[in-house]
């Protein structure tokens, strides 16, 4: 069972902000929400994750909403070299494996 | 410092062949991680180590598949009688320890393709 829903794709504006949202509205109270990023060829990136706070680093922001059921990664200026594969994850605190989904095709135009 | 790394990157082998996939992980990482993707998925966890024992082997498909990490470092994938279905790449994956607060650092993985 897919405990994340993303859309397959989008497409973004290069310099613009991206806003890639995720549906978890079956999230547990001791879950994170991370997200992992694969750009073509390469193995999977983390960014960022969060359990019900607002995060923001170097990367992304990540707002999660109050009932944590969603979640919106935000890429604030995206460039050419943000084009890949993004993947939502639910995960318990001390559980060590990574569940990935399909994930949302990000592709940033010029 | 250096990634994970991953050898070969590429492998082509026939239908009933044996392989072996090898990961150097990040040096002082003692969980090490082993995923496959099949083309237009997600990764798919296989196996993890801690230390040189296998603590979950549960993601492995079947008992042609076995993996290794005797010094608690290098690990090495090992595939039996290779199917077609093996097909797909194999990344690695490496933390200084188990758990959320330990990112998980991958290879640049092994495409394994049978013929």
């Amino acid at each position: 069972d897919a405990k994340t829903t993303q859309p397959p794709s989008m497409d973004c504006a290069e310099g613009r902000a991206a806003n890639l949202p995720c549906n978890h509205s079956t999230i547990s109270g001791n879950e994170y929400v991370y997200w992992y990023r694969q750009i073509h060829s390469q193995g999977p990136q983390y960014i960022i994750h969060g359990l019900k706070n607002n995060e923001t680093n170097e990367m992304a922001s990540l707002i999660i909403t109050e009932d944590r059921k969603s979640s919106t990664l935000i890429l604030p200026h995206a460039t050419l070299r943000d084009t890949a594969v993004y993947y939502c994850i639910v995960r318990v605190s001390d559980d060590y494996k990574l569940s990935f989904g399909a994930g949302t095709t990000v592709t940033v135009r010029a | 410092g250096a990634g994970v790394s991953q050898t070969p990157s590429n492998k082509v082998t026939e239908k009933g062949k044996y392989v072996e996939l090898r990961c150097d992980p990040i040096s002082g990482h003692t969980a090490l991680y082993w995923y496959r993707q099949s083309l237009g998925q997600g990764p798919e966890f296989l196996i993890y180590f801690q230390g040189t024992g296998a603590a979950d082997d549960s993601g492995l498909p079947n008992d042609r598949f076995f993996a290794v990490r005797p010094e608690g470092s290098v690990s090495t994938l090992k595939i039996q009688r290779t199917e077609r279905g093996d097909s797909a790449v194999y990344l690695c994956a490496s933390s200084l320890n188990s758990g959320r607060a330990y990112e998980q650092y991958f290879g640049p993985g092994t495409r394994l393709t049978v013929t």
